[in-house]
């Protein structure tokens, strides 16, 4: 079964470090996520993707955050100089037009 | 805007009972409706969708909700737990499978099976 399969899935970075977290979406997906799930909260929703560019972000969403789909296969969200509170699970997911949204296994990101 | 409440952050449930998880949302059109489940240090797993025709949907695991327009509800259910079932469940809505549309999640629901 086809799944979204994201890397590392536990990173560990010092602040003000740039990390880059990957995701590879299912390969006929059409629209793209990231979401992030600080310890003990819910869901968030960061950003959409679609048609190469950002279709919708929250407020979360803030200049220290991009994303980008390199090569039509990977999407990577960017986070360029990470702050504590930027330690959350964080998951991808996609979805084709008319289907619900498929999520990785999330990468945790540790800033210390 | 739309929104999720799960109003029960926990729940214990002896193996073998039944069980209902309790969402209710808030949304200005036909809204779109997800359980997820998620064990420990696991990603979401979908349960089950609304979209749109039968009120009550199946889902995997013996799951089963029900969409009630009147009360903004999708009431998650299942007839018989199994320890393998303690996890913590999330509630959320989309305002459709079209375009860039994001998903809202409510708090969650952790849930403990007692043997």
């Amino acid at each position: 079964e086809p799944e979204v399969t994201q890397t590392p899935s536990h990173q560990v970075t010092q602040m003000g470090q740039e990390v880059i977290l990957r995701c590879v979406p299912i390969s006929n997906h059409l629209y793209f996520y990231w979401y992030r799930q600080i310890l003990g909260q819910k869901v968030e929703f960061l950003v959409s993707f679609y048609n190469n560019e950002i279709s919708e972000k929250s407020e979360i969403f803030d200049d220290q955050f991009s994303v980008e789909r390199p090569d039509g296969s990977n999407f990577t969200l960017k986070i360029r100089s990470t702050k504590l509170e930027d330690s959350a699970m964080y998951f991808c997911a996609s979805r084709m037009k008319g289907t619900e949204a498929f999520f990785g296994q999330g990468t945790r990101l540790t800033v210390v | 805007a739309q929104s999720v409440t799960q109003p029960d952050i926990h729940i214990t449930v002896s193996e073998g009972a039944s069980l209902e998880l309790r969402c209710n949302y808030s949304y200005g059109a036909t809204p779109y409706l997800f359980w997820y489940v998620q064990s420990p240090g696991q990603g979401l797993q979908l349960l089950l969708k609304y979209f749109s025709g039968d009120t009550l949907v199946q889902g995997i695991k013996g799951f089963e909700a029900e969409f009630k327009r009147s009360q903004s509800s999708f009431n998650l259910r299942k007839p018989s737990v199994h320890w393998s079932d303690a996890a913590e469940y999330f509630c959320a809505v989309g305002a459709g499978t079209g375009g860039g549309n994001k998903l809202t999640f409510g708090t969650g629901t952790q849930l403990k099976v007692e043997l």
